[in-house]
């Protein structure tokens, strides 16, 4: 089964807490991204990846931390540094210079 | 400026009825304009995109229409059904730039049998 796995589906963080959502995709894609989208909002992009050990900062990236070690993954961490966290965090992959985003189902962050 | 606007936030359509989306962007270097659909609680799905060197793309009912020098673009879904109620999101982005979407508001459709 191909495609984009997130995880955990909830997730729930405590004040002043570090937390990372995880991201996987089997589709052997390039870039990867994260974008964060609020009840009745459109998608906004944290991060993106082009390529491994490279990324770069989306619109809001500020409170947001990543990694890309390897290929099929790109992981997120929320830091406490980021004030509103509550939201529907997607993931999203594409071949290298193709156009089509493939997104994942998300993970939705709450906090305690 | 990187905004796309998109309209109506809602909107209701009976059963066989038109359901048509508009959004304007500011940004003449987009290049890619795709539209995503979402249902509740799950990652959007591409529905259908076009370039801007064409001005209309149809695929089954649904339909963009595009417009450069207006910088505008619009979905159309010929023939609504009840699944099709879901939030249909525009986008854009410049491919040069690295793709990175730059999405509408999103618009939430309700089909009524």
């Amino acid at each position: 089964d191909g495609g984009i796995t997130q995880s955990p589906k909830y997730l729930f963080r405590k004040e002043g807490q570090n937390v990372t959502l995880s991201c996987e995709q089997n589709l052997n894609h390039d870039a990867m991204y994260w974008y964060r989208q609020d009840p009745g909002q459109g998608l906004r992009l944290i991060y993106y990846s082009q390529i491994v050990n490279d990324f770069q900062k989306g619109d809001i990236a500020e409170g947001y931390s990543v990694s890309r070690e390897k290929k099929e993954s790109f992981p997120l961490t929320v830091t406490s540094a980021q004030k509103n966290p509550t939201a529907f965090y997607l993931c999203a992959s594409s071949i290298k210079y193709r156009e089509t985003q493939y997104f994942g189902p998300g993970t939705r962050l709450l906090v305690l | 400026q990187q905004q796309v606007k998109q309209s109506p936030q809602s909107l209701i359509v009976q059963k066989g009825g038109i359901s048509i989306i508009n959004c304007a962007y500011e940004n003449t270097a987009f290049d890619y304009f795709p539209w995503y659909q979402q249902f509740p609680g799950k990652g959007p799905a591409l529905l259908i995109a076009i370039r801007p060197d064409v001005s209309e793309k149809k695929e089954g009912r649904f339909t963009i229409s595009f417009n450069k020098s207006a910088k505008q673009f619009s979905l159309h879904i010929m023939d609504s059904q009840p699944g099709d109620s879901a939030t249909y999101f525009c986008a854009a982005s410049d491919l040069a730039a690295g793709n990175k979407l730059t999405f509408g508001g999103g618009t939430r459709v309700l089909v009524k049998p």
